[in-house]
């Protein structure tokens, strides 16, 4: 069955410290996009990516970071200077454009410790 | 950010009964997609309606969509218990490279 897997479904973080949420893909999908919910509310875009090896800033960017080597995954790292990172980060992927719908994966609940 | 687009927040009703969840936006779009997140758990795309397209049905699901009014809505007939769950409208933003969710409506329906 093809869909999207995110790792891990719980992560703990320290003061100063970098963690990096896994989303790989196996739907051959070309985007791929990185989303913060907080407790009660909608979807913010962090960053995306529409295309192997190129990624833009979403709507809440900073403190957050990015990889896209292959069209499968798609990394994403909360650095220490997101000073407010608790939340529930939701990985999606679509065959492109914003008239095709979105497959999200089941998330990543990130505490601060 | 475009937050709070959909109302009303929080909806409760007896098992059986119709659901009616609006979506209200301010750009020029040419879709919008509604999508159900169940607690702690990813979002599923549940129907997306075109611009040109005035209704939509998909099972017990009927949307709408005004384009004069720049409002859509989700109408879940005969709700179940297992409809529990929150709603989200998505559209395209001002530059139509990406989605803009709303805040969502979080539907209890009663058994």
């Amino acid at each position: 069955d093809g869909g999207i897997t995110q790792s891990p479904k719980y992560l703990f973080r320290k003061e100063g410290q970098n963690v990096t949420l896994s989303c790989e893909q196996n739907l051959n999908h070309d985007a791929m996009y990185w989303y913060r919910q907080d407790p009660g509310q909608g979807l913010r875009l962090i960053y995306y990516s529409q295309i192997v090896n190129d990624f833009q800033k979403g709507d809440i960017a900073e403190g957050y970071s990015v990889s896209r080597e292959k069209k499968e995954s798609f990394p994403l790292t909360v650095t220490s200077a997101q000073k407010n990172p608790t939340a529930f980060y939701l990985c999606a992927s679509s065959t492109g454009g914003n008239t095709q719908p979105q497959h999200f994966g089941d998330g990543t609940r990130l505490s601060i410790l | 950010s475009q937050q709070g687009e959909e109302d009303p927040q929080a909806l409760s009703i007896q098992e059986g009964e119709n659901a009616t969840m609006n979506c209200s936006y301010k750009t020029s779009i040419n879709n919008l997609q509604w999508y159900r997140q169940n607690s702690g758990r990813g979002l599923v795309h549940l129907i997306l309606i075109r611009s040109n397209e005035r209704e939509k049905h998909s099972g017990r699901l009927r949307v709408t969509l005004d384009t004069s009014k720049k409002s859509s809505s989700l109408l879940i007939t005969a709700s179940r218990a297992a409809d529990t769950a929150s709603y989200f409208c998505a559209h395209p933003n001002n530059a139509g490279n990406m989605l803009t969710f709303g805040g969502g409506t979080r539907l209890m329906v009663k058994p």
